[in-house]
């Protein structure tokens, strides 16, 4: 069965630091997209990412960074001198092939807290 | 203007009580998700619509009534709730349903007291 685990429940850090989030998932496809969301305290998850399972290049986007490692069912997560506007909860998620419909299966999310 | 917008954002109900609340994406998808997030628990999958076409009920008690007049818009009829199902229920719109990435709306924060 499909499953993403996201074993950070909160993550603290000061502002600056870099913080890494770590997102482990479970499929039988040979074909799926993982993906990265931000929720804020607003409630609105924010599309970050979507990786699909045939492209393992790393991707950076200004301070986000992603590292897709397929050898260990990895799509980890960081955030590169961090800010006090990066804190939320972040959810990773991976699409599962179920029928015609579009599945996203969700981790649990890992809250982070960058104080000041 | 935002994509997909859902209002009440906040909404206090009875159990006795008839509500609806209302997505609308301006983003020119065709399928439009309903989903719960409770504390604690991973969000849930509720309803999946393509081309105003209800292709998914994840055993949703009867108690939730979605309706999708068209590609546009989606609404989720409540009645005669129980307190547990007080959670943020949030909308999301995809261009199809398969594997393309969805976008949600800040949701609606629902208390059934």
């Amino acid at each position: 069965a499909q499953k993403v685990t996201q074993a950070q429940t909160e993550i603290s850090v000061v502002e600056k630091e870099d913080v890494t989030l770590d997102c482990v998932y479970e499929t039988r496809d040979t074909t799926y997209y993982l993906f990265w969301y931000k929720q804020p305290p607003s409630g609105e998850l924010v599309f970050l990412i979507r990786r699909n399972s045939f492209d393992e290049q790393n991707e950076i986007s200004g301070r986000y960074s992603w590292n897709f490692q397929k050898s260990t069912s990895s799509f980890n997560f960081t955030i590169t001198a961090s800010q006090v506007v990066d804190s939320a909860v972040y959810f990773c998620a991976l699409s599962e092939l179920g029928g015609a419909t579009n599945k996203l299966i969700f981790g649990t999310g890992t809250l982070l807290a960058v104080q000041p | 203007e935002t994509g997909v917008t859902q209002t009440p954002r906040h909404l206090v109900m009875g159990m006795t009580n008839k509500k609806s609340l209302k997505c609308e994406q301006h983003l020119g998808h065709n399928a439009m998700y309903w989903y719960k997030q409770s504390a604690k628990k991973p969000l849930e999958l509720m309803f999946v619509y393509n081309f105003k076409e209800q292709t998914e009920n994840n055993s949703v008690p009867s108690r939730f009534s979605p309706e999708c007049p068209n590609s546009s818009h989606l609404f989720l009829h409540l009645h005669t709730l129980q307190p547990e199902d007080s959670a943020l229920y949030l909308c999301a719109s995809s261009q199809e349903t398969y594997q393309e990435t969805q976008y949600f709306g800040p949701g609606t924060r629902l208390l059934v007291l």
